[in-house]
């Protein structure tokens, strides 16, 4: 069956360093895939997204790119800035239901 | 401006007591469901419904039940809230639009029983 696979956490990283959070999924067919971040106290929000091969999502400084040949999706940012500490979870979706992974906590240190 | 709203954000319960977390969405999707978050994040879908009248049991099995009378309000109840149902319950929704589309989702409730 489909699964998200993400690397465990928790990720501490100083402000301004370079985030990468490793993501590989397996599926059937040809899923969409996601990044969902969630801020303390809240609930998930779409941080961005990508629905075929080779597409890159990109939002707020933080991109992904959809790798078929090696089933990942790992999120990058050039810069972290304290805001961006969160949880981290990505997802695939291939029918009606998303599938996530387990999260990552990301801690930026000022 | 359409979105999902879940009350009460934040609840403390005795144990035995009925209880009903309440789900509203504004954007007209068909797709609605329930996820119970554990302390180690990890998300459980618990309910789900595809429109109204449809209700259907999620991966996790869980003791509380679901409703779907109208599209924009998908409740979850407990009949009688034991301390093991505490968690975060976390409401979503999805537009009818294929796999590319991802699920918006409310704040959550974070369920307290004592």
């Amino acid at each position: 069956g489909n699964s998200v696979t993400q690397m465990e956490g928790p990720v501490t990283l100083s402000e301004e360093a370079f985030l990468t959070i490793n993501c590989t999924y397996t599926a059937t067919g040809y899923p969409s895939l996601f990044w969902y971040v969630q801020y303390p106290g809240e609930g998930l929000q779409l941080l961005l997204k990508a629905t075929k091969a080779d597409d890159k999502g990109s939002n707020k400084g933080f991109e992904a790119t959809y790798r078929k040949e090696t089933t990942s999706f790992h999120l990058e940012k050039g810069s972290v800035q304290v805001s961006d500490s969160a949880v981290y979870f990505c997802a695939l979706r291939e029918n009606d239901k998303i599938i996530f992974g387990k999260g990552t906590r990301l801690h930026i240190l000022p | 401006e359409a979105d999902i709203y879940q009350t009460p954000r934040y609840l403390v319960i005795g144990t035995g007591k009925k209880i009903t977390l309440e789900c509203s969405q504004t954007m007209g999707h068909d797709k609605m469901y329930w996820y119970q978050q554990d302390p180690g994040m990890e998300l459980h879908l618990i309910h789900y419904s595809y429109g109204v009248n449809s209700t259907e049991k999620g991966d996790l099995s869980s003791e509380s039940t679901v409703s779907r009378i109208r599209t924009e309000h998908f409740p979850l109840t407990l009949e009688s809230a034991r301390p093991s149902h505490t968690s975060q319950y976390l409401c979503a929704s999805s537009a009818d639009k294929g796999s590319g589309e991802g699920y918006t989702f409310g704040s959550g409730t974070r369920l307290t029983v004592v």
